[in-house]
């Protein structure tokens, strides 16, 4: 089955602990896209990589770092300068051709 | 500055009762308009891009709607299994979509 995993689907960490969160699809995609998700709010894009080691910054990426070295995978990680890292991660991937975006499952992420 | 509003926030509607949803935007150089369907705890999952004003386009009971300001996503016959978040994303660049806050639907057997 063609998809986008992202594991785990809940983590917990402490206050000023750096935290990766993983996102892999096979559908063979070239974008990649990271996303956050708050209550009452829409979802803002974090960052987003159109090609393998590319990537660019996004709406809210301040405490938050990525690396594309597969196509298949785009990491996130939360680092302790995220001031408010609790939230609801969406990684999602799209082909060059449409951009229709597809979204993986999620992680909620909290932060104590 | 660009902006999405979807409204209502919230509808409850009984098992039959048709209805729509909208989506009103002020973007720049929209490219796209895109709906998803999110469930509690999981992802949006795809469902309709349209990219030209008096486009529509149908899948079951939905059917998404395209002006040059609004996005409708009409609803007919619903079903309780048709109970999601519904959001609407327009396109404002090559790879940006912005995303409105949704419409939480209910439908009541």
């Amino acid at each position: 089955d063609g998809g986008i995993t992202q594991s785990p689907k809940y983590l917990f960490r402490k206050e000023g602990q750096n935290v990766t969160l993983s996102c892999e699809q096979n559908l063979n995609h070239d974008a990649m896209y990271w996303y956050r998700q708050d209550p009452g709010q829409g979802l803002r894009l974090i960052y987003y990589s159109q090609i393998v080691n590319d990537f660019q910054k996004g709406d809210i990426a301040e405490g938050y770092s990525v690396s594309r070295e597969k196509k298949e995978s785009f990491p996130l990680t939360v680092t302790s300068a995220q001031k408010n890292p609790t939230a609801f991660y969406l990684c999602a991937s799209s082909p060059r051709q449409t951009y229709e975006q597809y979204f993986g499952p999620g992680t909620r992420l909290t932060v104590t | 500055e660009d902006q999405v509003t979807q409204s209502p926030e919230a509808l409850r509607l009984q098992e039959g009762e048709s209805s729509s949803l909208n989506c009103s935007y002020t973007v720049s150089g929209l490219r796209g308009l895109f709906w998803y369907r999110q469930d509690p705890g999981k992802g949006p999952e795809f469902l309709f891009t349209l990219y030209s004003a008096g486009e529509e386009k149908e899948k079951e009971r939905l059917k998404a709607t395209l002006t040059k300001k609004e996005s409708f996503l009409h609803i007919t016959a619903p079903k309780p299994e048709d109970s999601a978040t519904y959001l609407c994303a327009p396109q404002t660049g090559a790879n940006n979509l912005f995303f409105g806050t949704g419409t939480r639907l209910t439908v009541i057997p």
